[in-house]
């Protein structure tokens, strides 16, 4: 158990819908991670938060957005859905925002019918 | 274009039969590189951190190399449960954004 949490562990919707996954850093760690994980693509980086504030982004869809809370929870909204942003989607979080280990939670799988 | 190769893609080893994966990436300015094991379905586990050629880090039967150019995780005498994908990850520049490999798909038979 790495000390991250997401809920929900999976999730099965419809083409044009809009969800919303959530993540719980480890305890002490300030910077929050997600990533995309497709069968053709691999582990793809979504964007990095770092106590609140955005730090980075990756080849995100504009459809795609998040943020991290003063409470460093963060989440991942996804809206009009596509059948190929069915994917596992993983929230990772570390204490410094760089030049340090990631640690990554169980993943929330998202299934676009 | 920043880029991280592992290979092979797939490996098939008896049980206590030693070998290695490689990933090689080039990047413009490395940070960091990062080995994790992933089992279906579960989140990628952190196994090891490198920063600097000539690094080597070890936990029980998988050893880790770093060189300018590649990095090695070797698997000594593995077993069943060492079943797995094994990723490497490069951070580079600024950000704690991570690139990472395919993977390399372990197989170990009794």
């Amino acid at each position: 158990d790495s000390g991250v949490t997401q809920t929900p562990k999976h999730l099965i919707t419809a083409t044009g819908q809009r969800v919303t996954l959530r993540c719980s850093p480890r305890s002490g760690d300030l910077s929050v991670y997600w990533y995309q994980q497709s069968l053709d693509q691999g582990l793809q980086f979504l964007i990095q938060y770092y106590n609140g504030e955005e730090r980075a982004k990756g080849n995100i869809l504009e459809r795609f957005s998040a943020q991290q809370f003063p409470d460093l929870h963060s989440e991942l909204n996804l809206s009009s859905l596509e059948l190929g942003d069915s994917a596992l989607y993983f929230c990772a979080s570390s204490k410094r925002e760089i030049l340090d280990t990631q640690y990554f939670g169980p993943g929330t799988r998202l299934t676009v019918l | 274009e920043d880029q991280v190769t592992q290979s092979p893609e797939a490996l098939r080893l008896q049980e206590g039969e030693s070998s290695s994966l490689n990933c090689s990436y080039t990047v413009s300015g490395l940070r960091g590189l990062f080995w994790y094991r992933q089992d279906p379905g579960k989140g990628p586990e952190f196994l090891f951190t490198l920063y600097s050629a000539g690094e080597e880090k070890e936990k029980e039967r998988l050893k880790a190399t770093l060189t300018k150019k590649e990095s090695f995780l070797h698997i000594t005498a593995p077993k069943p449960e060492d079943s797995a994908t094994y990723l490497c990850a490069v951070q580079e520049g600024n950000t704690g954004k991570l690139i990472f490999g395919q993977g390399t798909t372990l197989q170990v038979k009794p």
